[in-house]
């Protein structure tokens, strides 16, 4: 069955350090692959998503993510983290079936920043 | 303005309650969807309209029943609810079952 794995269920970084946030997904395709991030009291925000193409993608607020086929992986990275990046980031994967795409959440990482 | 719009913002019920919880979207999207976000669980798909049409419901309890009257709109209606039902639910549009979904900021269900 399709899965997205995030091994890390909470992660503290320094204010300025840079940041890697893990995902794992279990299909036999090529899936769509997404990130998104979730405020408190939020609803859940697009950062980005891989179709096809360039295996490294930009999106929002300097995030970037790089597909790896061989490690069947989607790791979030920013260069350098701001005290507003803290909050639960999700990684997120369209599996396809005959009505269309189905998509499958992980369970979610929780990022704190350290002033 | 998310695009994405979902009222109440908080919902507080008993179990004997009857309520309903609305999603508007205005982005023109086709399909809609109705998520339950359960504190340390993944997010659970509850139900998928793609043009007006139920096109998947996960096993969800009959307490639960949606509605779909236009593309722009969904409800979930609730009736005879249970504690394990308190959680976040959130709404989400797409212009098809391939693109990214647009999250509305939730609503935060409690049921005493």
């Amino acid at each position: 069955a399709q899965s997205v794995t995030q091994p890390d269920i909470h992660i503290t970084v320094s204010e300025g350090a840079s940041l890697e946030l893990r995902c794992n997904y279990s299909y036999g395709a090529t899936p769509y692959l997404f990130w998104y991030v979730q405020s408190p009291g939020q609803g859940l925000q697009l950062l980005l998503k891989y179709f096809s193409g360039d295996t490294l993608v930009q999106g929002i607020k300097g995030f970037e993510a790089e597909f790896k086929r061989s490690q069947s992986s989607f790791n979030l990275r920013k260069p350098s983290v701001h005290w507003s990046d803290a909050a639960e980031y999700f990684c997120a994967v369209v599996t396809f079936y005959n009505q269309g795409g189905k998509l499958i959440f992980g369970q979610g990482t929780e990022l704190s920043v350290k002033p | 303005e998310t695009g994405v719009t979902q009222t109440p913002r908080h919902l507080v019920m008993g179990m004997t309650n009857k309520k309903s919880l609305k999603c508007e979207q205005h982005l023109g999207h086709n399909a809609m969807y109705w998520y339950k976000q359960s504190a340390k669980k993944p997010l659970e798909l509850m139900f998928v309209y793609n043009f007006k049409e139920q096109t998947e419901n996960n096993s969800v309890p009959s307490r639960f029943s949606p509605e779909c009257p236009n593309s722009s709109h969904l409800f979930l209606h609730l009736h005879t609810l249970q504690p394990e039902d308190s959680a976040l639910y959130l709404c989400a549009s797409s212009q098809d079952r391939n693109s990214p979904l647009h999250f509305g900021n939730g609503t935060r269900l409690t049921v005493t």
